[in-house]
């Protein structure tokens, strides 16, 4: 599993309040990933980084923000959580060889 | 357009019985790679089995094969051997490797196996 973890597992907070979601990984991965898992929508690409300080967006990263400041943390930030954010995320980097993509045990967030 | 698309939402199967879960995807990309993941209701995303799209054979792991047909565009997942604990949701994924190393998915399909 490439020792992703992410932090915290649930959370529940109220409309309107900023939240950071963080995912660590200890496998010097250049590629990282944060999705949300909503039903009927599989897993959508939120924002990827290839590097430190190098990221880009995925399909649904209105009202998202991210940062790498270290290879090993790549952090998800909610600047202002709305309802439509209550999801379950999850964490990925990409290992060296082609099939490897491994996830994190994701995060619940509701969003009250 | 979809990226990936797996039209079975839900699908039954016999114990010991062979299953077939379908996916096709779309991509411009000449170099690629697909992926199936099982996620079983703890949550978890367990990567089953990949395949490059310069791979002249289907990928096969364990029970798991890839039913990989290229100018069709699709890779679908044939489960051998179905067991109880086989039921979960299954994702379909594509990678492209050129346009950016984004990773799509699909919308799964929910594999019940039957005693």
């Amino acid at each position: 599993d490439a020792g992703i973890t992410q932090s915290p597992r649930h959370k529940v907070t109220e409309t309107g309040t900023p939240v950071t979601l963080r995912c660590h990984q200890t496998e010097n991965h250049r590629y990282m990933y944060w999705y949300r898992q909503d039903p009927g929508h599989g897993l959508r690409l939120i924002h990827y980084s290839y590097g430190v300080k190098d990221t880009d967006k995925g399909e649904v990263s209105d009202g998202y923000s991210v940062s790498r400041s270290k290879t090993e943390d790549f952090l998800l930030t909610l600047e202002s959580a709305t309802s439509s954010q209550t999801s379950v995320y999850f964490c990925a980097a990409r290992g060296t060889a082609a099939y490897e993509q491994y996830f994190g045990p994701g995060t619940r967030l509701t969003v009250t | 357009a979809q990226k990936i698309t797996q039209t079975q939402p839900g699908m039954f199967v016999q114990e010991k019985e062979a299953v077939t879960l379908d996916c096709t995807y779309d991509t411009s990309d000449p170099s690629y790679g697909l992926f199936w993941y099982k996620q079983p209701s703890s949550g978890e995303m367990i990567f089953l089995i990949y395949q490059g799209s310069y791979d002249q054979q289907n990928a096969t792991e364990g029970r798991y094969s890839l039913n990989f047909q290229k100018a069709r565009k699709s890779a679908n997942l044939v489960i051998s051997a179905s067991q109880l604990g086989d039921s979960a949701m299954y994702f379909c994924a594509m990678r492209e490797e050129i346009t950016g190393n984004q990773f799509y998915f699909g919308t799964g399909t929910s594999l019940t196996v039957i005693p």
